[in-house]
């Protein structure tokens, strides 16, 4: 049962250009969205989160969109540099809960120079 | 550096052992959450502490499968009896709070590879 569904697991961006990652869920309940960029035999790292009550939330070239009645979020990067080149994670959790984050299984970017 | 500090940072153990994981959570933080990734997967969460409690183990296997988060000292994940299918990374997380807004912060994690 995966409540979290990054559909593409990977993506090629050349440099300077824009990068969308998309994340779906299922879970009606999930009220708080984050993205994590994760490099080979490192931990993940928090780049960006999102309340349910808001649809936009922006830092620096990382922006997260957040439609609700699509149950979709995406992580827009812009513009793409080769240090982008990671395994980003979309994860969610509920308020309801106990905020355990239920993650996606992972999109790899590649940033072109 | 105040992070997560997870160790070791690779474990090798034949099957039948124990493994034992352990997590410094970061400075001021008090809860706890473990998490295991297996190759080509998201992370799978496992169970989620404070100190001296555990709040939600809905992600632990029923069997072989520990965790405590002690008044003094590190986090452990214990698992008894290792068996191949527990070869994985185990990534433990920190937020200062639980139940609210604040991202939690991994560390590198544990590499385990069972023999």
């Amino acid at each position: 049962d995966q409540q979290v569904k990054q559909n593409s697991p990977s993506l090629s961006v050349q440099e300077g250009r824009i990068s969308i990652l998309n994340c779906d869920y299922t879970n009606s309940m999930f009220d708080y969205f984050l993205w994590y960029k994760k490099y080979p035999a490192e931990g993940p790292t928090f780049l960006i989160s999102i309340s349910s009550i808001k649809d936009k939330n922006e830092d620096g070239r990382f922006t997260v969109f957040l439609n609700k009645s699509a149950k979709h979020l995406s992580l827009h990067i812009v513009p793409s540099q080769p240090g982008d080149s990671a395994v980003y994670f979309c994860a969610a959790s509920a308020s309801s809960g106990t905020y355990k984050y239920i993650f996606g299984t992972g999109t790899r970017l590649k940033v072109l120079a | 550096n105040a992070g997560v500090m997870q160790n070791p940072r690779h474990l090798v153990r034949r099957r039948g052992q124990e493994a034992r994981l352990r997590c410094s959570p970061m400075k001021g933080h008090s809860h706890v959450y473990w998490y295991r990734q297996l190759p080509e997967e998201g992370l799978k969460f496992m169970v989620y502490l404070q100190k001296e409690n555990i709040i939600d183990e809905s992600g632990m296997p029923k069997e072989r499968f520990s965790a405590e988060f002690p008044k003094e000292g590190p986090s452990i994940l214990r698992i008894q009896q290792v068996v191949r299918g527990d070869s994985a990374a185990y990534f433990c997380a920190s937020s200062a709070q639980g139940r609210s807004n604040q991202p939690q912060h991994f560390g590198d994690g544990t590499r385990l590879s069972i023999l």
